[in-house]
């Protein structure tokens, strides 16, 4: 069964700080999705990494993604407070599933 | 990307009854999927609708409880039936992006069953 892990879960930081939060998953998979959700809204795509080493970048956020470590890094630079919101990790199951399993999210909190 | 249209955006229900939601895509797709959001939770798969044939439903998830149809390529409903407050949850439907493998999300059903 994949399980996808988000770490941190809560984030509070300042305006102008950098940080990095991580995404673990348990099974081979070469697609990780990262997307953004504001309270009682639906998701918003940020990311789509589709291979090792992959690394996108928006604005103050980058994504990378290493596959052969499970892992992916959703890094903030330079926060500010419009960037509150919760962040989700999704990883497509191996074989083109098309089936998403999500991170718990991490709900981000940037105080001015 | 495709363009979703989730309707309704939120509805407040009574224990026992069934609510359908209905998402509508600006464009054809093989394979359309439903979530479950439950309050402060993350994203659980319910099921994915092919057109012409029966869903295919997720551990814990049923047809009785979800029926789902699926008429044509562009269109799909969710019912959420015989319900209780347990199923207050936001609901979502998803499509795939072929051209950037990305998915897109509906705006969301936010249910309230009281």
């Amino acid at each position: 069964e994949l399980k996808v892990e988000q770490n941190p879960l809560f984030l509070s930081m300042q305006e102008g700080k950098n940080y990095t939060i991580y995404c673990n998953y348990s099974t081979t998979s070469d697609r990780l999705y990262w997307y953004r959700q504001d309270p009682g809204k639906s998701l918003e795509s940020l990311f789509v990494l589709l291979s090792n080493g992959a690394v996108k970048q928006e604005g103050r956020l980058m994504a990378s993604l290493d596959t052969k470590a499970r892992l992916s890094t959703l890094h903030i630079t330079a926060a500010v407070h419009d960037l509150s919101a919760t962040y989700f990790c999704a990883v497509d199951m191996k074989g083109g599933s098309e089936k998403l399993v999500f991170g718990k999210g991490m709900k981000l909190t940037v105080n001015p | 990307s495709a363009v979703i249209s989730q309707k309704p955006s939120r509805d407040i229900c009574q224990r026992g009854t069934s609510l359908t939601i209905q998402c509508q895509v600006d464009s054809q797709v093989t394979m359309m999927f439903w979530y479950r959001q439950q309050p402060g939770q993350s994203l659980t798969l319910i099921a994915t609708a092919n057109q012409g044939s029966e869903a295919t439903y997720e551990s814990g998830f049923v047809i009785d409880k979800f029926p789902i149809s699926r008429p044509n390529l562009t269109f799909s409903t969710l019912t959420v039936s015989n319900m209780s407050p347990e199923d207050s949850s936001i609901y979502l439907c998803s499509v795939g992006n072929p051209h950037n493998y990305g998915y897109t999300f509906g705006s969301g059903t936010r249910l309230t069953v009281v």
